[in-house]
């Protein structure tokens, strides 16, 4: 199962581009990479997921190198309630044991 | 709408207790989940079902056990409840055959006295 490696917190400001990198160098051919948003007393929530290259939807961007051994969670032009723990998430669904990690705390200000 | 429901939402009891905690969906997914979360840390899988009659130990099972008897549920019972099980409880659902996105429920905060 592959193991994730994210920023415990970073911190930004309303209207600012925030990347969140994750690292996953085990990531194995099958998995797809998932993030989750979590806000406090609330159960996470699918942000945006993808396998290669660059996915986009909505809400936020997803960048992936070649390698698959990294991505990046892009979210556009942040604003105070995109305050929230972020979580990346490597695993493909007949294993099932999709792990996650401490996440990232993201703390936006105004 | 189709939604995914825990209760109770709050529950205070005591050591060597039996206590079930309700997880209910009504998207007809198959695969149902149960997580916990302690504070300041992410979630660890409890355990999982892919469908009807079927139960899998996730990575931290022991003192818990499941059951599904239908599509829609997934209760967790902690056969004797001891202080280190004090936690916060999330219930999730996902179709089956794909990498579609987990739905958690609203969460189960559970003190073991």
């Amino acid at each position: 199962l592959a193991k994730t490696t994210q920023p415990i917190s970073m911190d930004s400001y309303e209207g600012q581009e925030v990347n969140i990198t994750c690292s996953h160098n085990n990531i194995a051919t099958n998995d797809y990479i998932t993030w989750y948003q979590q806000f406090p007393s609330q159960g996470p929530r699918f942000i945006i997921q993808g396998y290669k290259t660059k996915v986009t939807n909505e809400v936020a961007s997803l960048f992936i190198p070649a390698d698959r051994k990294s991505s990046t969670l892009s979210l556009p032009r942040v604003s105070l309630s995109d305050t929230a723990v972020y979580y990346c998430l490597v695993g493909y669904s007949s294993a099932s044991k999709i792990i996650f990690g401490s996440g990232t705390r993201l703390s936006i200000r105004p | 709408d189709a939604e995914i429901t825990q209760s109770p939402r709050h529950k205070i009891t005591e050591t060597g207790r039996q206590v079930t905690l309700a997880c209910h969906q009504t998207w007809n997914h198959n695969n149902m989940f149960w997580y916990r979360q302690d504070l300041g840390h992410g979630l660890r899988l409890i355990h999982y079902s892919y469908g009807v009659q079927d139960t899998n130990k996730g990575e931290v099972s022991d003192g818990y056990s499941v059951s599904r008897s239908n599509t829609e549920d997934l209760p967790l019972t902690l056969e004797s409840a001891a202080s280190s099980q004090t936690s916060v409880y999330f219930c999730a659902s996902r179709p089956s055959g794909s990498e579609d996105e987990q739905f958690f429920g609203p969460g189960t905060r559970l003190t073991v006295l």
